[in-house]
């Protein structure tokens, strides 16, 4: 079975600019959670979907956005950017949504750098 | 918002040598999870713990659901470099809460 693929892997953009991230869960995985990870704050997390609704959300600016289609693959979108934007977005999948006993599997990230 | 506490940041160890590191917490969780991530890589999940007290092992790694539901370890007997990386705890409180991170324990392994 495919592990959760993510795309870009890198991206360099400026400030200002508008961004868009994508995330391929698991097959039949039908939760999708995004974080930003950086040196300073580790794990953030920025928000989960589950059928194709925004479930639970972070503490982040509405510059962070996201949404979750039928087939449960999922995109987050980040608009004018910012210097402390620049990090590796990770999304995880897991098969329910927020059961204790349901594991997250993470994709490899996207590598944002902003300049 | 809410982090574990994991320590240590940080080890510099011999190849061959056992390693241990901890998560802890104020609050109580359900479900313990330990990662492992390396360099530009997305984490990978270790250990899965779902029940206070269970101890569960996966080959040389070892990790344990505290009795009061507040820590977490993780053990790594006879190292090799390959352990490299960064390990992370992650604890689930249930319901509609979010997974909650510790900050990483960063693994140098010495040959």
């Amino acid at each position: 079975k495919a592990g959760v693929t993510q795309t870009p892997r890198y991206l360099i953009k400026t400030r200002g600019q508008q961004v868009t991230l994508s995330c391929s869960p698991i097959s039949g995985h039908r939760s999708v959670s995004w974080y930003q990870q950086t040196p300073g704050q580790g794990l953030q997390f920025l928000f989960e979907y589950f059928s194709e609704t925004q479930r639970n959300k972070g503490n982040f600016p509405g510059r962070f956005s996201g949404r979750q289609f039928s087939n449960s693959r999922s995109e987050m979108n980040v608009s004018t950017l910012e210097l402390g934007d620049s990090a590796l977005y990770l999304c995880a999948s897991s098969l329910a949504f927020r059961s204790d006993t349901d594991t997250q599997y993470f994709g490899p990230g996207t590598r944002l750098t902003v300049l | 918002g809410q982090q574990l506490n994991q320590s240590p940041q940080s080890m510099f160890i011999q190849e061959g040598e056992d390693v241990s590191m901890n998560c802890t917490s104020s609050s109580i969780f359900n479900t313990w999870l330990w990662y492992k991530q390396d360099p530009g890589e997305g984490p990978v999940l270790l250990i899965a713990l779902y029940k206070a007290g269970e101890l569960t092992s996966n080959g040389r790694l070892t990790a344990q659901f505290g009795i009061t539901r507040k820590d977490s370890f993780l053990n790594i007997s006879a190292s090799i470099p390959s352990d490299v990386g960064i390990y992370f705890c992650a604890g689930h409180k249930g319901g509609s809460e979010k997974l909650v991170f510790g900050k990483g324990t960063k693994l140098t392994v010495n040959p």
